[in-house]
């Protein structure tokens, strides 16, 4: 069975330009989640959805940060406009339910802003 | 107060050797708990859930201690393929708030 799906595995651009990370969830789970892990700060919970509705978005860091989930199996994190404080590895993870349940994360994006 | 800590580590053991990573969480009415192991430049991966009673997946014992708040992770007969970040989850502060994920303990096993 395929898992999450993210991409790009790696991205690499200069500071102001706009930045989109994609990601599949596992066919069936209802609830996803974007991350942001940092060795400072370990992974942080910016954004989650369920049912494609976004629930709590209060990890998100800023306005430039912005993310939908259009159908149960699409979902972008935008970042516009980009700054190199920025750079981190992005996760998307998802799961049958927003508690309780184990989350399955895909390989990440490496977001290196310059 | 963080809803799951544990010791960063690093943990630097020899082949062979039993070690156990602890951690604690604040929620008392967390009722899920799982520890995953994460190896560098990867993805979080889930190793096992914890339940009440304890449980075991070959070399890898998890436990819970509800009186005091902590779960705990045993792996016995250490390999070097072992060597990765260990993190702790449990339920969020809130009723139905998403899993939180601790900053992971780090195991260095050594030939």
């Amino acid at each position: 069975d395929a898992g999450v799906i993210q991409s790009p595995r790696h991205e690499v651009t200069e500071m102001g330009q706009e930045v989109t990370l994609r990601c599949k969830p596992i066919s069936g789970h209802n609830s996803l989640f974007w991350y942001r892990q940092t060795m400072m700060r370990g992974l942080e919970l910016l954004i989650y959805f369920n049912n494609n509705v976004p629930i709590d978005d209060s990890g998100m860091p800023e306005d430039r940060f912005s993310a939908k989930m259009p159908n149960a199996s699409f979902s972008t994190l935008k970042i516009q406009p980009s700054e190199p404080r920025d750079s981190a590895v992005y996760f998307c993870a998802s799961s049958f339910f927003t508690t309780n349940q184990p989350q399955h994360f895909g390989d990440g994006t490496r977001l290196s802003i310059l | 107060r963080k809803e799951v800590e544990q010791d960063p580590g690093p943990f630097n053991v020899p082949e062979g050797a039993t070690v156990a990573f602890n951690c604690t969480y604040s929620n008392s009415a967390s009722q899920s708990f799982f520890w995953y192991r994460q190896d560098c430049r990867k993805e979080p991966k889930l190793l096992m859930s914890v339940y009440s009673s304890g449980n075991e997946d070959g070399r890898f014992t998890a436990q819970l201690n509800r009186a005091s708040q902590y779960i705990s992770l045993l792996i016995r007969d250490s390999k070097l393929s072992d060597s990765a970040t260990y993190l702790c989850v449990g339920d969020g502060e809130r009723g139905n708030t998403p899993l939180v994920f601790g900053k992971g303990t780090r195991l260095s096993v050594i030939a």
